[in-house]
């Protein structure tokens, strides 16, 4: 099973929005709707931020939202602060009863 | 609150086998399905193994499929990794994580416990 296809690293500035994408193949992220987007700071655990395409987990703020569209999905952040900078990864389940993530993200706030 | 717990992490060599525990509180344990998920220093996020809520039903990433077996016990709200015929890419941080039922995905996770696979 491949990884999932995230770009190495987006950035933007306090207040704007950037956009992760997350591509996968037929077999995981195109065939289900159980792409999930989470976020990890240096030497955190990863944290649930969005479920399920587009859900929120209680909690989360809705500056976070979730997309796709065939195979590719994505993690848009809207109101960009300096907390939001970290490590993004999508994840996606498989039609091989697998889970695979993508390859992670590093997000910058300049 | 919910909380996982991992242990039982070390340096180990080559060939040799590691089990790890995950002991949880604050949730029903045996209503929950748990997943192990790694990460390698500096990488990226990689799924090990799931195992259903009562233990009928196993799945592994193929880098670890028959090397490794996921295991629990609901008397003793634990769940396990044996981790047999290590190899040094199997150096990671291993992390136990609570499936959140019907959605594909987990919704809590522990701090993880390192193994250092070397000679």
């Amino acid at each position: 099973q491949s990884a999932l296809t995230q770009p190495a690293s987006v950035s933007g500035s306090p207040g704007q929005s950037i956009t992760i994408t997350c591509t996968g193949t037929r077999s995981d992220v195109g065939g289900y709707n159980f792409v999930s987007w989470y976020q990890q700071h240096p030497g955190k655990a990863p944290k649930l931020m969005i479920y399920g395409v587009t859900n929120w987990p209680s909690g989360v703020s809705n500056r976070f939202s979730g997309s796709k569209s065939g195979n590719t999905a994505s993690l848009t952040i809207s109101g960009l602060q300096a907390e939001d900078e970290a490590d993004y990864y999508c994840t996606s389940y498989t039609t091989s009863s697998t889970w695979v993530f993508g390859g992670g993200t590093k997000l910058t706030v300049l | 609150q919910v909380q996982l717990v991992e242990s039982g992490g070390g340096v180990v060599q080559p060939g040799r086998s590691l089990r790890l525990s995950c002991t949880v509180s604050g949730f029903t344990f045996r209503s929950h399905a748990m997943h192990w998920v790694r990460q390698a220093p500096g990488k990226g996020l990689e799924w090990v193994a799931f195992i259903s809520y009562d233990g009928s039903t196993k799945y592994s990433a193929d880098s670890v499929k028959g090397r490794f077996t996921i295991s629990r016990d609901n008397s003793k709200n634990t769940l396990y990794l044996q981790m047999n015929s290590l190899r040094a890419e199997d150096t990671a941080l291993y992390y136990c994580a609570r499936d959140m039922s019907t959605k594909y995905t987990w919704d809590s996770w522990g701090q993880g416990t390192l193994v250092t696979v070397s000679s």
